[in-house]
């Protein structure tokens, strides 16, 4: 089945300046790829998707980029702020009809100072 | 417009008893996965419904199950609790026809003791 690698599992930044968190996955037929960002006491939220027939995607502070090749895909986040702070997951899924599936990568706790 | 709604929040029971656990999805969405999430674990897969059908499954034991009804309210049921089964239940729904993303709920925490 899939798997997901997701590193650091401990990222700590001042504000302002930028976070990267990398995933790899280990299934040739994924093609969609989620992040979630998860607070305290509440459930996943979905922040930005990429599909495989796009690079990269931009929402904002939020990027994502995924190299299919490698099988490997990036968040990035620009001009950190202390509300960024949470546990973010990246994500796998076949898409059609295994689009329900999703295989978690294990979670990066970011920390933002002020 | 509303969000994924799951009750109960909390959920204490013993081992050996069987809980079910309660999802009502985003209007209009058709698809409702669930997932286990635990410290050691992390999310987990463990079902999907699709316009009541079960589509994809993870795997766990077959102590756990789910359905899904006509207006795609979902539920899952675990019977025979054991200690490992402590955890924190998350379900999502989307539309289902992979254009959009999965939207996750707050979650049901259950304790087994």
């Amino acid at each position: 089945g899939e798997n997901v690698e997701q590193h650091p599992s401990t990222l700590s930044v001042q504000e302002g300046d930028s976070a990267v968190i990398k995933c790899t996955y280990s299934d040739s037929a994924s093609n969609y790829f989620p992040w979630y960002k998860q607070e305290l006491g509440k459930g996943p939220q979905l922040i930005i998707d990429i599909r495989s027939n796009v690079g990269e995607k931009k929402d904002q502070r939020i990027a994502v980029t995924l190299n299919k090749t490698a099988k490997h895909f990036s968040l990035h986040i620009t001009e950190t702020q202390p509300e960024d702070s949470a546990v973010y997951f990246c994500a796998a899924s076949r898409g059609g009809t295994s689009y329900g599936k999703l295989t978690f990568g294990q979670g990066t706790i970011l920390t933002v100072h002020p | 417009k509303a969000g994924v709604t799951q009750t109960p929040r909390y959920l204490i029971k013993t081992r050996g008893q069987q809980v079910t656990l309660s999802c009502s999805p985003i209007s209009g969405h058709r698809s409702v996965s669930w997932y286990q999430q635990t410290p050691g674990q992390g999310l987990q897969f463990l079902f999907e419904y699709f316009s009541e059908t079960q589509r994809n499954k993870g795997n766990f034991p077959g102590r756990f199950s789910g359905r899904q009804f006509s207006n795609s309210r979902s539920e899952m049921n675990v019977s025979t609790l054991e200690l490992g089964d402590s955890a924190l239940y998350l379900c999502a729904s989307s539309l289902g026809q992979g254009g959009d993303g999965y939207t996750f709920g707050s979650g049901t925490r259950l304790t087994v003791v």
